[in-house]
């Protein structure tokens, strides 16, 4: 069984320019989060779906981060513009309940 | 609201020593508890999970953590460490009523020879 992808596995932008990182869950799985870390902070949750649907979209950290997962399947999370702090690692992960996420190596997000 | 404290950035132990990464959490409600472990340029991998029933609950890899409500500890524990052990290792709460996880800081794992 395949684990939960994610691409790509490093970005380095500069600020104000746009990216898109990519998500594929385990198949099967209805629930997808999204987590970041900042360097030298705690993984952050970013929000929640359940099949295409937002569940907690609560710590999205302002309006230049949208997220999308059209037809319950893989999710994007889109960052525009991008901005120096905006720099980390972003984790994907997915459950088919609310125990046990499995999460994605994670994408390395650099903005100069 | 939940939260989590993991005392120790970085712990350093000597191979076949015992290994204790402490875990604290704040929760109002009875919690689900989580460690994850991140090796070197990989994902995050459960270690073990705590939910209801049997306070020791035992992991992959040899590891073992107690819940104990009035200290409100969730600390991870191995026998004997090996070499392969060192990662950095997450102690998570599952926030009531939603899917998502809350972190502590991390603690990085080094292993001496």
């Amino acid at each position: 069984e395949a684990g939960v992808t994610q691409f790509p596995s490093h970005s380095v932008i500069e600020k104000g320019q746009t990216v898109t990182l990519r998500c594929d869950p385990i198949s099967g799985h209805d629930n997808l989060y999204w987590y970041r870390r900042v360097m030298g902070k705690e993984i952050k949750f970013l929000l929640h779906f359940v099949k295409e649907s937002k569940q907690d979209e609560s710590g999205m950290p302002n309006n230049r981060f949208l997220a999308e997962r059209t037809g319950g399947t893989y999710s994007t999370l889109k960052v525009q513009p991008a901005e120096l702090e905006d720099s980390g690692v972003y984790f994907c992960a997915s459950s088919s309940g609310p125990l046990g996420q499995f999460f994605g190596p994670g994408t390395r997000l650099t903005v100069l | 609201a939940q939260s989590v404290t993991q005392l120790g950035s970085h712990v350093s132990v000597s191979e076949g020593a015992l290994v204790l990464l402490r875990c604290n959490y704040s929760s109002s409600v009875p919690p689900y508890l989580f460690w994850y472990v991140q090796y070197p340029n990989q994902g995050l991998q459960l270690l073990l999970k705590y939910t209801t029933g049997a306070t020791l609950v035992k992991g992959i890899n040899g590891f073992e953590a107690e819940f104990k409500k009035s200290e409100t500890s969730f600390h991870l524990t191995k026998p004997s460490a090996h070499m392969s052990d060192a990662a950095e290792y997450f102690c998570a709460v599952r926030a009531s009523n939603t899917g998502k996880l809350i972190f502590g800081q991390g603690t990085t794992l080094q292993v001496k020879p």
